[in-house]
């Protein structure tokens, strides 16, 4: 079956712009998770998803970040007037069960290199 | 707030075993061993989980001590395909201030 996807797979964006990422997960998967990854760097826990809800937005570095998911589905993470430090690799995850878990598998997307100049 | 260490970088030949250690001093009664691979330009692959004693499967096992503060993961046979980055996870279901990738370890493998 089809994996997690991610799009697009490359944005390119001027300092100032808003951008909107997407995460289609895999069908059936409650939960969805999105990370951030600079370059060199290990993951950056960002926000989860409990179906459309998000019970844990700590990871957010700032009010400028935001994401939603509808239907227990699709999700789109926005950056507002982004800048250059927000240039990174934006990952996506979803796994089967409902709850935020480490124990629960993950499954990644390809990922959304974001490129603020 | 559970902690990971990991060697940063390690260096192979194909054809050998390769052991990666993590040491997780503070891990809970109710916390799993999580181990993913990512290569670049990809998301991490889950590779193997563990509570206690030893796991296999197709790809790796993985030791665990009986006090369970350090985890072991063992690539038998690696190929320059193994070159990627090895993460360690430690948590449970339900904490996600436990979701820490940290930078992982890094595997050369050189023919």
């Amino acid at each position: 079956g089809a994996g997690v996807s991610q799009s697009p797979s490359n944005k390119v964006t001027e300092k100032g712009k808003d951008v909107e990422l997407r995460c289609d997960p895999i069908s059936g998967h409650t939960a969805l998770y999105w990370y951030r990854q600079s370059l060199g760097q290990g993951l950056e826990f960002l926000i989860y998803f409990q179906g459309n809800s998000a019970p844990d937005k700590s990871g957010l570095p700032s009010d400028r970040f935001s994401a939603e998911r509808t239907g227990g589905s699709v999700s789109t993470l926005t950056i507002q007037r982004t800048q250059q430090e927000d240039s990174a690799v934006y990952l996506c995850a979803s796994s089967p069960l409902g709850a935020p878990v480490v124990a629960d598998t993950q499954y990644f997307g390809p990922g959304t290199r974001l490129t603020v100049l | 707030l559970a902690k990971t260490t990991q060697p940063i970088s390690m260096d192979s030949y194909e054809g050998q075993e390769v052991n990666i250690t993590c040491s997780h001093n503070n891990i809970a009664t109710n916390d799993y061993i999580t181990w993913y691979q990512q290569f670049p330009s990809q998301g991490p692959r889950f590779i193997i989980q563990g509570y206690k004693t030893k796991v296999t499967n197709e790809v790796a096992s993985l030791f665990i001590p009986a006090d369970r503060k350090s985890s072991t993961l063992s690539l038998p046979r690696v190929s320059l395909s193994d070159t990627a980055v090895y993460y360690c996870l430690v948590g449970d279901r339900g904490n996600t201030d436990k979701l820490i990738f940290g930078t992982g370890t890094r595997l050369q493998v050189f023919p």
